[in-house]
């Protein structure tokens, strides 16, 4: 069974600029997430889709960040325009359901924002 | 806001001791999950315990839930080198909450 894939697996950029980033759960999920996670910190949830719905945003600033998951499957998170506090990784995970249990993470996006 | 924190943030063993790392969090929950992060990777699931469970082993691992005190332990016994990494709490209940996670190394 193919894992969570996400890409790319590393981006620079500079402040201001824009970046975007993709995640293919595992297939049959419904339940999908994208976490920030700051080096040393645990991962932060900033939004939560069950299909192509959203479930949880609350932590998403929305005024630079969105995220869409068209057709129930694929997702993308963008990021326009980038400050330097975003440099983090971006983990992508997947559950059959939202109260299936356990997550199945990807691989994660590296940002740098210089 | 994370819902657990971890404690200790960081530990250092010989490999064949045990490792055992805690996890403090605030609200209610269905279950809480532990997973380990290796370096530069993704998170990988270690075991669930139910909120009416006290306690499950799974291999060498063995996890405590106490609700009254929303407190958690992970036990890693006869610790190996190859168990060098971060570990993290989540709770779940309406929403997937990780910890500030524990640093394990196991030292050869």
């Amino acid at each position: 069974e193919a894992g969570v894939a996400q890409s790319p697996r590393y981006k620079i950029i500079e402040k201001r600029q824009s970046v975007a980033f993709w995640c293919n759960p595992i297939s049959g999920h419904a339940t999908l997430y994208w976490y920030q996670q700051i080096l040393g910190q645990g991962p932060k949830l900033l939004i939560q889709f069950q299909n192509n719905g959203v479930v949880d945003d609350s932590q998403l600033p929305k005024d630079r960040f969105s995220a869409e998951r068209l057709k129930g499957v694929d997702s993308t998170l963008k990021i326009q325009p980038a400050k330097l506090e975003d440099s983090a990784v971006y983990l992508c995970a997947s559950s059959l359901h939202r109260d299936s249990g356990e997550l199945f993470f990807g691989e994660g996006s590296r940002l740098t924002v210089l | 806001s994370q819902q657990g924190e971890e404690d200790p943030q960081a530990l250092s063993i010989q490999e064949g001791e045990n490792a055992t790392m805690n996890c403090s969090y605030k609200t209610s929950i269905n279950n809480l999950q532990w997973y380990r992060q290796n370096s530069g990777r993704g998170l990988v699931h270690l075991i669930l315990i139910r909120s009416n469970e006290r306690e499950k082993h799974s291999g060498r691992l063995r996890v405590t839930l106490d609700t009254s005190k929303k407190s958690s332990s992970l036990l890693i016994t006869a610790s190996r080198a190859a168990d060098t990494a971060s570990y993290f709490c989540a709770t779940v209940g309406n929403q997937f909450y990780f910890g500030t996670g524990t640093s394990l190394t196991v030292i050869p």
